[in-house]
């Protein structure tokens, strides 16, 4: 079974960019049918998808936050990572990382990494 | 995006009881549908996937039915470590979109 770890800044500043990792472990990122993606959880609020990669490197985002989203892999690493620009307090969440097979729901998670957007 | 929407939002039941959380699609989703189970400070775990399919490892006091628009969560005997909050999951299309939640509090 594979285990997913977030890493990355807790405090960014407005208007940066928010970048984290997610560090997979337990199997190859790179193997055939397994998707990889991002949801977050503001505080005291609901789930919400930011967008996945695929084992091709295809990639999915949520039309919400398409334009400030980049998800991208690395392989040698077994890792993929988020970028978001331009954040704002209303970014401000736990980030989870999770995998799913295509167009389907995760499975495994990880823990989860709290993410907070203030000057 | 498919809008999903549960209810109830909180749900007060007691050790024993048989509670139903209810997700409606504002479109048809077939049976792709997931539900999660979420403790404080927590991951989100799976329990159902394809509206009905329990996941391994969860216990059979758990179920899920419905297709098309509407969904249904069904715990038939509350357990103390059921007591937390559950989200609907839609993957019908790749924009993957959740229910605002249903918190399951003891009564």
């Amino acid at each position: 079974q594979p285990q997913l770890q977030e890493s990355g800044p807790g405090l960014v500043k407005p208007s940066e960019t928010l970048s984290l990792t997610c560090t997979v472990s337990g199997g190859s990122i790179s193997r055939s049918s397994y998707y990889w993606g991002w949801i977050r959880q503001p505080p005291g609020k609901g789930l919400e998808w930011i967008g996945s990669i695929s084992y091709s490197r295809n990639t999915y985002y949520n039309p919400s936050l398409k334009s400030r989203v980049t998800i991208s892999v690395d392989t040698s690493r077994n890792q993929f990572s988020l970028n978001l620009s331009s954040v704002t307090a209303a970014d401000t969440a736990v980030y989870y990382c999770a995998r799913h097979l295509s167009a389907a729901f995760f499975d495994f998670w990880g823990q989860g990494t709290l993410v907070t957007v203030s000057s | 995006d498919v809008q999903m929407t549960q209810s109830p939002s909180t749900l007060s039941a007691s050790v024993g009881d048989r509670v139903t959380i209810t997700c409606r699609a504002r479109q048809s989703i077939s049976s792709w549908l997931a539900w999660y189970q979420q403790k404080p400070g927590k991951a989100p775990k799976l329990l159902i996937y394809k509206a009905s399919s329990l996941e391994s490892g969860v216990p059979s006091r758990f179920s899920g039915s419905g297709s098309g628009t509407e969904f249904t969560l069904t715990i038939s005997s509350l357990q103390p470590d059921d007591f937390a909050t559950y989200y609907c999951q839609q993957y019908n299309s790749y924009s993957f979109t959740f229910g605002q939640g249903t918190k399951l509090e003891i009564k």
